[in-house]
This record gives C-alpha cells, structure tokens and sequence, in this order.
C-alpha cells in the first residue's frame, strides 16, 4: 500500500541550530515528492517539491530536501532555525502515472523552537 | 495572484443538518481537490475534479459529495452531519490534472454539535 512515515512526531530545535525532518515513503515508483508547512488554524504552504532531476531541491524560506531513492526517503533541511519556523510540517507524496493530484500525507512533525 | 480562496472560515452546524463549503481556485487554475483534517486521521483525500467532472475520490461515505463548476470554483456538500465530521476542510488547486503541485486555502474548520 502507498503511504508516507514521519517517524517523529514533535522535535524541539533551539533558535539557530539546524533542523533535519525525516520522511519516507512506500510507493510502487518514484512518486512526486513534496513537503508543506501548516501554521495553526491555517492551511497548507508549499516549502518545495521534487518532480526529476537534481536530487537536491531548493524551497522557500532557506528549507532544501534531498531525494534519496536507495533510501525511499525525502528529508528536510534547514541550517539554521529560526523562531518563526515553528509549526507542523507534512511530507506528502503524489502520483507520476494517471491522470490525479492526489496527495497522501504524512502524519506530520510538529517543530517548536526554543529561544 | 489571488491565492485558493475558501468560504466560510468557520461554521458550527447542528448534528443531522447538511453543509456547503465553497473554493475558489488561482486563477488559471483547473484542478480542484478536498482533504478533511482531523487530529486522529491526519490528512485524507476526499475527491478530486477537472472540467467540472469528478476524477477521483477517497474512502468516505455518500454523504460527502461535491461538484465543479465551469469556472472552476468547487463546492462540497455533507448531508446528515455527524459528530466525527468535525474537522478543517482543506480545498487545493492546480493548474492541470497531473504533474504540477497543489496549492492550499486557509480550510473552512467545521464544528459539529
């Protein structure tokens, strides 16, 4: 069955240290990958997303995620952290055959950040 | 660029009353897909529509339904509200129907007492 695993569920980072989210995925290919970021009571923001080529992909607000495919993982980066990066971030998959957008999440990582 | 736009905010409906949740996509944009946030079941797909026809739909019983219309926007439906449909409903938008990343609104948080 397809699905996606975060394996933590709360990280506490302090201001400034770096950040490294895991995701990993159980698809039957190479899916599209991505990661978003959701604020309380907001919705979903797109930090970055992987379709082909370099496996080392760039997002918003200095976040990268490398796409390792021995590994069937997808994790997020960040070297320095900042208070504001405070929320919970979801991998989510998606397919590249058929004709759909349809995402399956992760449970999510809830990140706080300590001053 | 106006983002995915999602109306109501919040609503708090009786048990047994039905709802509507309207979105309204980026502009351009013609894939339009629904997700039900709870805290037990995280994130789960509800349905997906493209030029106004359903393409696809999750594992959710009859009582959610939805439809596109021909400009796009996409309004979905709960009959017979439960406790358990207390969730944020999230409503993302693409630009086609394959290959390209989803953009979210801001959800309609739905209570249901």
């Amino acid at each position: 069955a397809q699905s996606v695993t975060q394996p933590d569920i709360h990280i506490t980072v302090s201001e400034g240290a770096s950040l490294e989210l895991r995701c990993n995925y159980s698809y039957g290919a190479t899916p599209y990958l991505f990661w978003y970021v959701q604020s309380p009571g907001q919705g979903l923001q797109l930090l970055l997303k992987y379709f082909s080529g370099d496996t080392l992909v760039q997002g918003i607000k200095g976040f990268e995620a490398e796409f390792k495919r021995s590994q069937s993982s997808f994790n997020l980066r960040k070297p320095s952290v900042h208070w504001s990066d405070a929320a919970e971030y979801f991998c989510a998959v998606g397919a590249r055959d058929g004709a759909t957008n349809k995402l399956i999440f992760g449970t999510g990582t809830l990140l706080a950040v300590q001053p | 660029k106006a983002g995915v736009t999602q109306t109501p905010r919040y609503l708090i409906k009786t048990r047994g009353q039905q709802v509507t949740l309207s979105c309204s996509p980026i502009s351009g944009h013609r894939s339009v897909s629904w997700y039900q946030q709870t805290p037990g079941q995280g994130l789960q797909f509800l349905f997906e529509y493209f030029s106004e026809t359903q393409r696809n739909k999750g594992n959710f019983p009859g009582r959610f339904s939805g439809r596109q219309f021909s400009n796009s926007r996409s309004e979905m439906n709960v009959s017979t509200l439960e406790l358990g449909d207390s969730a944020l409903y999230l409503c993302a938008s693409s630009v086609r129907l394959q290959g390209t990343e989803a953009f979210f609104g801001q959800g309609t948080r739905l209570t249901v007492v």
